[in-house]
This record gives C-alpha cells, sequence and structure tokens, in this order.
C-alpha cells in the first residue's frame, strides 16, 4: 500500500446499527495514525491520535483499533444516531498529515 | 478557547484573478499548515509553519501560491492568478510546539485542530 486508503467509501445504515470503518496505510515508516470526523462547512474535528501498535481508543461510542505491523486501523461506532452522519477521514503521519478519501457515513432515523 | 478560523468562507472569483486566503490559528500554536480538497479527492497537504519559517512547502502545487505568516501568528495563502484547477476547499490547520521524546516507548502525539475550511470556487 503506497497510500491512505479508506473503505468502505461509503455507508447508509439505520439509526441503531452499529458499524465500522477501516483504514489502511503504508506500515514502514510508520509515526502516528489520526481520525477525524467531518461535517461540510464544519472545521474535522479530532477524534483520536494513535502512535502504538495494538492502541485501542474510546470516545463515547465511538472506538478505534491500530495494527501498525500490517497498516491497518479500524473505527467503530456503536449503535448508531443520526447525529453520526459525517465523513469520517484517517490519516497518517506525525507534522505533515497523509488523508485517505473518506468514509462517507448517512445514518437514517 | 477560540479554535481555528478561516476568512472567508466561501470565495468565487474568475480564472485569472487573484485571491487571498486568511487563517488565525489557536493561540500559542506554533505551526500551522495549510491542506487543500478538491472535489472528489482525498485533503492533500501544502505547506508547514513553524512561527513565522516555511518547515516544508513541498506540498505547493506551484508558483502561483504564496504563503506568509509574518510575525508567527496569522498566516496567507495568495493564489495569483487563479486557474480552474485552483477550486477546492482550503483548510488550514495549527497545533503546539512539539519535540520527538521517545524516552520509554512514549511519543508526544501532535493533534492537529482544523479550521473550517475556505471554498474557493475559480469560474
Amino acid at each position: 500500500i503506497l497510500n491512505v486508503e479508506q473503505s468502505p467509501q461509503s455507508l447508509h445504515v439505520q439509526e441503531g446499527d452499529s458499524t465500522n470503518f477501516t483504514c489502511s496505510f503504508p506500515s514502514s515508516n510508520f509515526y502516528a495514525l489520526h481520525w477525524y470526523r467531518w461535517e461540510t462547512a464544519k472545521s474535522p474535528e479530532a477524534l483520536f491520535v494513535m502512535t502504538l501498535n495494538g492502541d485501542e481508543k474510546k470516545k463515547g461510542r465511538i472506538s478505534a483499533t491500530l495494527n501498525t505491523k500490517e497498516g491497518y486501523s479500524y473505527l467503530y461506532i456503536k449503535g448508531s444516531q443520526p447525529e453520526d452522519s459525517a465523513t469520517y477521514l484517517c490519516a497518517r503521519g506525525y507534522s505533515t498529515l497523509t488523508f485517505g478519501k473518506g468514509t462517507m457515513l448517512l445514518v437514517s432515523p | 478557547e477560540a479554535g481555528v478560523t478561516q476568512f472567508p468562507s466561501h470565495s468565487v472569483i474568475e480564472k485569472g484573478q487573484t485571491v487571498t486566503l486568511r487563517c488565525d490559528p489557536i493561540s500559542g500554536h506554533d505551526n500551522l499548515y495549510w491542506y487543500r480538497r478538491v472535489m472528489g479527492k482525498e485533503i492533500k497537504f501544502l505547506l508547514h509553519f513553524v512561527k513565522e519559517s516555511k518547515q516544508d512547502e513541498s506540498g505547493m502545487p506551484n508558483n502561483r501560491f504564496l504563503a506568509e505568516r509574518t510575525g508567527g501568528t496569522y498566516s496567507t495563502l495568495k493564489v495569483q492568478p487563479a486557474e480552474l484547477e485552483d477550486s477546492g476547499v482550503y483548510f488550514c490547520a495549527s497545533s503546539q510546539s512539539f519535540t520527538f521524546d521517545f524516552a520509554g516507548g512514549q511519543k508526544r502525539r501532535n493533534e492537529q485542530f482544523f479550521g473550517p475550511g475556505t471554498r474557493l470556487t475559480v469560474l
């Protein structure tokens, strides 16, 4: 993997469903993995910054895991709510960030 | 604490015109970054300032783009003359000063705080 890749590109779930997204990245020269939540016309909101292999972070109903050896991170949302609808971005790097294209999540009531 | 602010929020200009975008970072943040998202693509790094110095400008697309950060506070990004392909959302981000610290296996995280972006449309 040469770039940061995210899947799926978009996702439509019902309120209450749990969901997860994948971020894949080059495992060599790894320093940090960032997750952001972005609603159009607003500031991307930092969710997590993870640096160590095996890191697990949690913020309310959202959690993330990191595997630096195989180059992937998962973001989980438990019991999705309509207000979770946003684009979820992951980025690799410490100073300059390399972003994936994002996963667009739509949660219907 | 005020977040990163950007001005204007939207700008529509014609090809060949000049536009200047402004970013005010979080007070006390030495690091300031410019990124750009072209429609349908990923957010891409343009430039990194540490205080008033350009630390890394490897992402600047060409010499039509000029970024400044006089005094190490706010920054401006000027596009002159603008071309159609310059359309997109220009984000600014800031972070505190950081040093690499590997003591005990700990790494200092460099959390970057983003502004809402300036949506630039070149017609």
